[in-house]
């Protein structure tokens, strides 16, 4: 079956270093995205990784293992305004289609 | 990035109604488009696989003939809520794929049946 776990929710601090993990099950890969979403808005887009290792993209970095079925998010230099949910997601090989996980809420506390 | 729209943002019918929400890409052409719902505190779940000029691919569960869907060009899939009943409220996203298969968000449109 298809399965992405991430954690319902994580708590950091301003100024800190937070990673959220996602593992995944999927009967196809065709490349993971993390998606940022603040409460009553549409995601939006923040990474994309189709082959292992790290993707660095400012105070955002995503890293993929495929054989682990393994990704994490990681944002440095965290800011209030990073407080929202963070998608995980696995693009399926068949039709393009994108299965979500459930989402990490994260709090960032002064 | 890419620019997604979506009309209305916002929209309150009354129950037995008909609703149609639109979705475009502005500054790319999206061969697929995805129809999302998602209620309060919950991640999104696909409804609907929209492809330019052919039918709609919908996901088990989802009645097509309740939610109809039209991919009448590369830039515009339009969702109709044929019906509509309260417990149709919800949030509507819709998405667009690009040529590099990155998916890009419409800002919703936030449905509310009376």
């Amino acid at each position: 079956g298809q399965n992405i776990d991430q954690p319902t929710e994580m708590t950091a601090t301003e100024g800190a270093i937070v990673q959220i993990n996602c593992t995944y099950q999927t009967s196809g890969f065709n490349g993971l995205f993390w998606y940022q979403q603040h409460a009553g808005e549409a995601p939006t887009f923040l990474s994309y990784n189709v082959l292992d290792g790290l993707e660095e993209k400012g105070r955002f970095s995503s890293f993929l293992s495929r054989s682990k079925g393994y990704s994490y998010l990681l944002l440095k230099e965290l800011q209030m305004k990073d407080s929202a949910s963070y998608l995980c997601a696995v693009m399926d090989t068949g039709g393009f289609k994108t299965i979500f996980g459930a989402g990490t809420r994260l709090f960032v506390k002064a | 990035g890419a620019v997604v729209s979506q009309h209305p943002s916002r929209v309150i019918c009354k129950s037995g109604t008909s609703v149609k929400i639109e979705c475009r890409s502005l500054d790319f052409q999206a061969t697929t488009m995805f129809w999302y719902r998602q209620f309060p505190k919950k991640s999104l779940m696909l409804m609907a696989t929209s492809n330019e000029g052919s039918k709609a691919t919908y996901e088990q569960g989802v009645e097509k003939d309740k939610f109809l869907i039209n991919h009448a060009s590369l830039t515009l899939s339009t969702l109709t809520v044929t019906s509509a009943h309260p417990e149709d409220s919800s949030f509507y996203i819709c998405s667009a794929r690009t040529l590099r298969d990155t998916q890009y968000f419409g800002p919703g449109t936030r449905l509310t049946v009376l």
